[in-house]
């Protein structure tokens, strides 16, 4: 089946200007993750979603991340006057949450540049 | 909080041998880990996890190994393969669906 899909794959923008990343998370999942990576680090948390609840924002940055989830699907992760520090691989995940399971399921990410 | 660390950024190995990366936690109250692969490109796929009520686990040529008195935790893979190279992350929690990830060991493996 269809695995977690993100847009764009690469994302080039000036320092100032807004971004919108895309996440399509696997149909059924209830939990979808939006995490930072830097060049040879590990993930950073930035936020989480759970089925309705209100998400849980703790490791957004700044405020100027802000993540929508509409539908309980398909999540948008917006990045506005972006800095050079943003400059990263985005990551999304989503989990089934099934039972004690926090198995998580990748997508591709979208390297974000900020020149 | 949470601190996850690895003992070595990068290991060699040479195809065939079995390779062993490390990973130190400080949480005492975590209760769930899970080992990552991430290919060159592409985002993290899940290898093998273990409870902290487990102090083995075995999958296809990967093994887990879990010693919470040290609070260290290790991934064996087994005859490895050139297909095996990638970084390797180690993951936890406790009591959170929110894993913490540590900052990935290289694995490069030689025809």
């Amino acid at each position: 089946g269809a695995g977690v899909s993100q847009s764009p794959s690469n994302k080039v923008t000036e320092k100032g200007k807004d971004v919108e990343l895309r996440c399509d998370p696997i149909s059924g999942h209830t939990a979808l993750y939006w995490y930072r990576q830097s060049l040879g680090q590990g993930l950073e948390f930035l936020i989480y979603f759970q089925g309705n609840s209100a998400p849980d924002k703790s490791g957004l940055p700044s405020d100027r991340f802000s993540a929508e989830r509409t539908g309980g699907s398909v999540s948008t992760l917006t990045i506005q006057r972006t800095q050079q520090e943003d400059s990263a691989v985005y990551l999304c995940a989503s989990s089934p949450v099934v039972g004690a399971s926090y198995e998580q399921y990748f997508g591709p990410g979208t390297r974000l540049t900020v020149t | 909080g949470e601190s996850v660390g690895l003992h070595l950024p990068t290991l060699s190995v040479q195809e065939g041998d079995n390779s062993i990366i490390n990973c130190a936690y400080s949480n005492s109250a975590s209760d769930y880990f899970i080992w990552y692969k991430q290919e060159s490109g592409k985002g993290p796929q899940f290898i093998i996890d273990i409870r902290s009520n487990m102090d083995k686990r075995q999958g296809q040529r990967v093994t887990v190994l879990l010693n919470k008195t040290v609070k260290h935790l290790s991934l064996q893979i087994a005859a490895t393969q050139p297909g095996d190279s990638a970084v390797y992350f180690c993951a936890l929690s406790g009591g959170s669906y929110i894993p913490t990830f540590g900052r990935g060991t290289s694995l490069i493996v030689h025809p």
